[in-house]
């Protein structure tokens, strides 16, 4: 029933280590995001995939790969997990390609704790 | 880069008094939307507000837009304990594809 949902919703693991977050919305709309909120709150966009597609990339390290095996799901790899990767990530989604212009519906978040 | 800074940081009022966050931006927009987070849960949507309108309304939710000031305020009416989040304001500047939030203001609904 839930409309974006992310797992895990905790995820804790040591430094150095490969982790992904897996994201799935079922609403039909053709844009999704990873967000990174830090422990000030801030939230930042991290990627958008339009049907697919990369369209937008910030200023992420490589070690974030995200992956959308349609327009359904987008994963997030993450290799090499540092301390400040430590933060809850969000996925979202929004309908049509225009991103923005529309509002944004968010799943409930991962909390990533780096040890 | 942050857009939006919202204003206060933190609001503490009494249940059923109005409560008033400002958001404040640099870049000429397409449109400014206000989210709310519970603690420890997503962001939901709120209200959109397109950068040709002035003042937008949905429920005990009023929103203002002045983009000669480069500023939004939103109101919260009647105030409720449910009421108690982060509000977020967010923008899209004109061309772009993405959204930029603010910090948040975390607004405390004291009964």
């Amino acid at each position: 029933d839930t409309a974006v949902s992310q797992t895990p919703k905790y995820l804790v693991t040591q430094m150095g280590n490969d982790k992904s977050i897996k994201c799935e919305q079922n609403l039909g709309h053709d844009t999704m995001y990873w967000y990174k909120q830090d422990s000030k709150k801030f939230l930042k966009i991290m990627f958008s995939y339009n049907n697919k597609e990369l369209i937008i990339n910030e200023t992420v390290p490589n070690r974030f790969s995200p992956k959308s095996p349609d327009k359904a799901h987008l994963n997030l790899h993450i290799n090499s997990l540092e301390l400040g990767d430590s933060a809850v990530y969000f996925c979202a989604s929004s309908p049509r390609t225009s991103g923005g212009y529309n509002e944004q519906f968010f799943g409930p978040g991962t909390r990533l704790t780096v040890l | 880069s942050q857009q939006g800074e919202e204003d206060p940081q933190a609001l503490s009022i009494q249940e059923g008094e109005n409560a008033t966050m400002n958001c404040s931006y640099k870049t000429s927009i397409n449109n400014l939307q206000w989210y709310r987070q519970n603690s420890g849960r997503g962001l939901v949507h709120l209200i959109l507000i397109r950068s040709n309108e002035r003042e937008k309304h949905s429920g005990r939710l009023r929103v203002t837009l002045d983009t000669s000031k480069k500023s939004s305020s939103l109101l919260i009416t009647a105030s409720r304990a449910a009421d108690t989040a982060s509000y977020f304001c967010a923008t899209i500047d004109q061309g772009a594809q993405k959204l930029v939030f603010g910090q948040g203001t975390r607004l405390t609904i004291n009964p």
